[in-house]
């Protein structure tokens, strides 16, 4: 079975601050994929980044960065310097297990990140 | 930049009544995918596509969904005798391979009444 746990609901944060949002996963197949997606209010789903378990190199893309962690299945997300357009709903998602060629992503529950002006 | 299409973008019916959600995948993509997400919660797995058949679902797929993959471009979801808590937002996702991400549409939300 895969699970994703984002234990932070909500976060709000002042303009301009960082902030790490946090996700810890769950599966025993040894050859997974882990993702960031983000949700505006607007809804849509907006892929950030994907990894494999086999690449345990931390990556940065501007202001976001991401911390990759089997030791302790954490695969968490900062963002620096925060701006108001950052606010979303970030959810963190698995996928594992392939067979017969299928895919089937976990997503987690989601984190609300609120940037205040 | 290539993306996935869905449409509607909203669709109201009445309980009961049947509905498609259309989706068009990116073009190159082999893989097809329908999530959902009920307002305010995680989202969740439907089922995946792979060469006219069904390769995956959730128990969330039950009888009562369809998929189809009517032509070469189109990819639709059906919702036989829809209930109020089918009311959601139905995503379509596709990939290229089952190891790569899957890009998702815009979404359709579909309000049950």
């Amino acid at each position: 079975a895969q699970k994703v746990t984002q234990a932070q609901t909500e976060i709000s944060v002042v303009e301009k601050e960082d902030v790490t949002l946090d996700c810890v996963y769950e599966t025993r197949d040894t050859t997974y994929y882990l993702f960031w997606y983000k949700q505006p209010p607007s809804g849509e789903l907006v892929f950030l980044i994907r990894r494999n378990s086999f690449d345990e190199q931390n990556e940065i893309s501007g202001r976001y960065s991401w911390n990759f962690q089997k030791s302790t299945s954490s695969f968490n997300f900062t963002i620096t310097a925060s701006q108001v357009v950052d606010s979303a709903v970030y959810f963190c998602a698995l996928s594992a297990g392939y067979s017969g060629g299928y895919q089937k992503v976990t997503f987690g529950t989601g984190t609300k990140l609120q940037v205040i002006p | 930049e290539p993306e996935v299409t869905q449409t509607p973008s909203h669709q109201v019916t009445q309980m009961g009544q049947e509905v498609i959600l259309r989706c068009v995948p990116i073009s190159n993509h082999l893989y097809f995918y329908w999530y959902r997400q009920i307002l305010g919660q995680k989202v969740e797995f439907l089922v995946s596509f792979y060469n006219n058949e069904i390769s995956e679902k959730s128990e969330i797929f039950d009888d009562q969904f369809s998929v189809e993959r009517p032509d070469g471009s189109n990819f639709t979801l059906k919702i036989r005798s829809t209930k109020l808590e089918d009311s959601a937002m139905y995503f379509c996702a596709s990939s290229v391979s089952i190891n790569t991400e899957a890009f998702f549409g815009q979404g359709t939300r579909l309000t049950v009444v």
